[in-house]
């Protein structure tokens, strides 16, 4: 079973809002990611955690801040953003990092309106 | 540099038709892999194929078949028979030994009834 599971599927938030987004796997993978993806644009990669440590932080502002509680949840806080922060957020997980081997498995997604 | 190029933006082919997905990559790694996912309008990622760079034999899924040729550096996407279902755009990948995989900028299908 290749699922990973995205909480809530549509988000409004104002500027001044502190909101979180989730993610969930079970099938025992223990890297994990968050891409943002604007519309008609490729995902692009935000963070990534392997074995529950921050292993990369493609240079995201700290107004996004992720946090990993363990081995199948991914949760990414979001505090002061901006209108341009506006996305898809996706999740995606894979069986490990550090290997070209490994498939990442993405979730459906959080569509993220900030007014 | 690594790369991947999808040249064409937005295709539109009536259904039953065949449509190919050209995707060209650059990448001065020998060890790589290659991907095809499919992102249907409600916005999930679907992995559709995986192949490394040591493998260069066609493959065929259904409808789906992928040409990977290392020599210009391609890995086109076929589907045969095209339905309705098949409308979504379609990004190819590349990842080395690191855990960033490249997009392409992706290919917009429209599968006309």
């Amino acid at each position: 079973d290749t699922e990973v599971t995205q909480t809530p599927k549509h988000l409004v938030m104002g500027m001044t809002n502190k909101k979180s987004l989730k993610c969930e796997q079970h099938m025992g993978h223990r890297a994990m990611y968050w891409y943002k993806q604007k519309a008609k644009k490729p995902p692009e990669l935000m963070f990534v955690y392997s074995y529950e440590k921050l292993s990369i932080n493609e240079s995201v502002p700290s107004r996004f801040s992720p946090e990993c509680p363990n081995s199948s949840l991914l949760n990414l806080h979001l505090h002061a953003l901006q209108p341009e922060d506006s996305a898809l957020y996706l999740c995606a997980s894979s069986h490990r990092t550090g290997t070209s081997t490994d498939t990442q498995y993405f979730g459906p997604g959080t569509r993220l309106t900030v007014l | 540099a690594q790369k991947v190029t999808q040249a064409q933006t937005e295709i539109s082919v009536v259904e039953k038709e065949d449509v190919t997905l050209d995707c060209v990559y650059e990448t001065r790694d020998t060890t790589y892999y290659l991907f095809w996912y499919k992102q249907p309008p409600s916005g999930e990622l679907v992995f559709l194929i995986r192949r490394n760079s040591f493998d260069e034999q066609n493959e065929i899924s259904g409808r789906y078949s992928w040409n990977f040729q290392k020599s210009t550096s391609s890995f086109n996407f076929t589907i045969t028979a095209s339905q309705v279902v098949d409308s979504a755009v379609y990004f190819c990948a590349l990842k080395n030994r690191d855990d960033k995989i490249i997009f392409g900028k992706g290919t917009r299908l429209h599968i006309l009834p």
